[in-house]
């Protein structure tokens, strides 16, 4: 089982439309997630930041964190065609200080 | 702005050849990575250092070797290169352990190996 799971996708939603990324982690005692967003050809971004369960809102994104079910997830509210890269979950792994575990990425592709 | 910079952008070596992928960093992180990235494997950390001199392997450091004589520069040393080292290899710093810290990624290197 892999650290940090993603469906590779691509996931396609019309303009306007709301996205939904999933990322499942398998360490139970994590603590900080993170979304990173990839255009193609260029190194990923950070986007959004999570440490509390629950939901936390920035602009027309809002990452979802479930602890208990270990998953953590990024709403994009009224996509954009320029929302169109890869998003990638990354987790910090337990056992060290700061050592950022990514998954493989979701494509998502916004069409206009 | 914290910039990373990669010291090429596009590479290319033969079978055996020793490899240097050198990056510096201009906002005194402590924290310096090296990734590499793989279709449908994502990024995979090859080693990381908290410190001058100091440096710890990642997941996936057979094949590797890390110098980090200055606190703004992270050298990548490839012994060996084999074609399986073929990939994108991208440079991130953050500062010291926080959680809230991003990393800031270089703009990568692609390296090919034939």
């Amino acid at each position: 089982q892999k650290e940090v799971e993603q469906n590779s996708g691509p996931l396609s939603v019309p303009e306007g439309a709301i996205a939904s990324l999933n990322c499942t982690y398998s360490d139970r005692v994590s603590q900080s997630f993170f979304w990173y967003r990839q255009y193609s050809g260029k190194s990923p971004e950070l986007i959004m930041s999570i440490y509390s369960n629950g939901d936390k809102e920035d602009g027309r994104f809002t990452a979802q964190l479930n602890k208990a079910s270990q998953y953590v997830s990024l709403l994009i509210r009224d996509s954009q065609p320029s929302d169109s890269a890869t998003y990638l979950c990354a987790v910090i792994r337990v056992d060290s200080s700061y050592k950022l575990i990514f998954g493989s990425g979701t494509r998502l592709l916004v069409r206009p | 702005d914290v910039k990373v910079t990669q010291s090429s952008r596009y590479l290319v070596k033969r079978t055996g050849e020793k490899v240097f992928l050198e990056c510096v960093q201009d906002m005194d992180h402590e924290n310096m990575f090296w990734y590499r990235q793989d279709p449908g494997l994502g990024l995979r950390l090859i080693y990381f250092s908290y410190d001058v001199k100091m440096k710890e392997k990642g997941d996936i450091p057979e094949g590797y070797s890390v110098s980090r004589e200055k606190k703004e520069r992270f050298s990548l040393i490839l012994e060996s290169a084999s074609t399986n080292q073929t990939s994108m290899y991208l440079c991130a710093s953050s500062p010291v352990d926080r959680d809230d810290s991003p990393l800031h990624f270089g703009n990568g290197t692609r390296l090919t190996v034939t």
